[in-house]
């Protein structure tokens, strides 16, 4: 069963870049995964989507600061401009014909 | 859009179902999904189910307590669960899966707390 990977935690100040990263079990780099972010109190949001190659495809309404990326078995989303409403814990997920997996979740801080 | 419902409190051992109401988009066409959070913790998988209803998935932890079933004609999806555990506390969402597989939408959630 496919394992995701994050780091429990980010920062990086007003107006700064901050990268997190989601990593796929060994024996599973070609999975596709989805960023969700999850603000405070709330539900959460789907960002996008990475494929193996790095392309990726975003959700209605999210800002162009987010991106994505992919190398091996790691997936990435990077903030770029962090706004204060950026603060939230992000999620990444993956899916095969009979489940999904989230990973545990990274909290980003702006300071 | 999303709008899941139905969310108590409950004993253990006892049953509750939970009801989520789709709308602003072709509903009979989706594989829609349960996803739980219990409370400071992350998110976690609990079942799927086809657009058509004839193929129905579940995490190992709620499998033979939980079912999942859709009334297409009412764009409606249903969680009935059973024999309820303190550990199945959690907020309840309802998400939408992407013609391709991935979660694309989500709705607000449905708190179920299971206390005596």
């Amino acid at each position: 069963q496919v394992v995701l990977t994050q780091s429990p935690s980010a920062s990086a100040p007003l107006g700064a870049s901050v990268k997190v990263t989601c990593t796929l079990s060994s024996g599973h780099s070609n999975y596709a995964i989805a960023w969700h972010q999850q603000q405070p109190q709330k539900g959460p949001r789907f960002l996008m989507k990475i494929s193996t190659d790095g392309s990726h495809i975003k959700g209605d309404g999210v800002p162009d600061r987010f991106s994505g990326s992919s190398s091996g078995a790691e997936r990435y989303l990077t903030i770029s401009s962090l706004q204060s409403e950026d603060e939230a814990d992000y999620y990444c997920q993956t899916w095969g014909t009979a489940f999904h997996v989230f990973g545990p979740g990274t909290k980003v801080t702006v300071l | 859009h999303l709008v899941e419902s139905g969310g108590v409190l409950v004993r253990p051992g006892g049953s509750l179902r939970l009801s989520c109401a789709a709308s602003q988009f072709t509903f009979r066409n989706y594989n829609m999904n349960w996803v739980r959070q219990a409370p400071g913790k992350g998110l976690e998988w609990v079942s799927s189910i086809s657009s058509s209803g004839n193929y129905i998935y579940y995490t190992a932890s709620v499998r033979g307590r939980f079912t999942v079933s859709r009334a297409n004609s009412k764009n409606s999806l249903f969680l009935q669960m059973n024999s309820l555990r303190a550990e199945d506390t959690a907020v309840y969402y309802c998400a939408r899966e992407s013609d391709r597989g991935w979660i694309d939408s989500w709705g607000q959630g449905t708190l179920v707390t299971v206390s005596s």
